[in-house]
């Protein structure tokens, strides 16, 4: 069965230094998002991807992040200038149409000294 | 935009008792409502969903129902396992790519 897959599992950064984070959604899907989940806290939308631009964001996607699909399989996210409250796991997913069951990757937990 | 509220935060509940948990929401143009666990360290998975055109849906031991005007929902999971022991999250959607979570509530069901 197709999964969204994401690297890496873990990264470790200093505060201020740029990250990237990778996903790889289903291969057939048109809408890709990404979420922010903060240890044992809710899992807060950050970006949605549709049609090669953001379709939709929440407030807590500032100017320090960005999306990018870069070719037909990758999406990424960038956190320019990350901050301490920037650790979480950031789960990544994927839907075939909206309105419509959305499939998680495994999360890559960012950590940021 | 969307807020969903989820209660209650924690639940604790005998092997083959029932669970209840509830949520609301705030924006009236919501239409989709679906339901994940997500158990330690693991990703979220879709266990059961709900269209506004729907009042009830049932799989197995688990069902969801929809009251829109109240604009609340409930999932009920019914003879509760061991293996129900995760967090629940709700959540809506008011636009076909943009999905607003609860807070999740921590089940556990104890043998």
């Amino acid at each position: 069965e197709p999964e969204v897959t994401q690297t890496p599992s873990h990264q470790v950064t200093q505060m201020g230094q740029e990250v990237i984070l990778r996903c790889v959604p289903i291969s057939n899907h048109l809408y890709f998002y990404w979420y922010r989940q903060i240890l044992g806290q809710k899992v807060e939308f950050l970006v949605s991807f549709y049609n090669n631009e953001i379709s939709e964001k929440s407030e807590i996607f500032d100017d320090q992040f960005s999306v990018e699909r870069p070719d037909g399989s990758n999406f990424t996210l960038k956190i320019r200038s990350t901050k301490l409250e920037d650790s979480a796991m950031y789960f990544c997913a994927s839907s075939a149409q909206g309105y419509n069951e959305q499939f998680f990757g495994p999360g890559t937990r960012l950590t940021v000294l | 935009g969307e807020n969903v509220e989820q209660h209650p935060s924690t639940l604790s509940v005998q092997e083959g008792d029932s669970a209840v948990i509830k949520c609301t929401y705030s924006d009236s143009a919501s239409n989709y409502f679906p339901w994940y666990k997500q158990e330690l360290g693991k990703r979220p998975q879709l266990i059961i969903d709900i269209r506004s055109n729907v009042g009830e849906k049932k799989d197995q031991r688990i069902a969801v129902t929809l009251n829109k005007t109240a604009k609340h929902f409930s999932l009920h999971i019914t003879e509760t396992q061991p293996e129900d022991s995760a967090v629940y999250f709700c959540a809506a959607s008011r636009a076909p790519d943009d999905m607003r979570f609860g807070a999740g509530t921590r089940l556990t069901v104890k043998p």
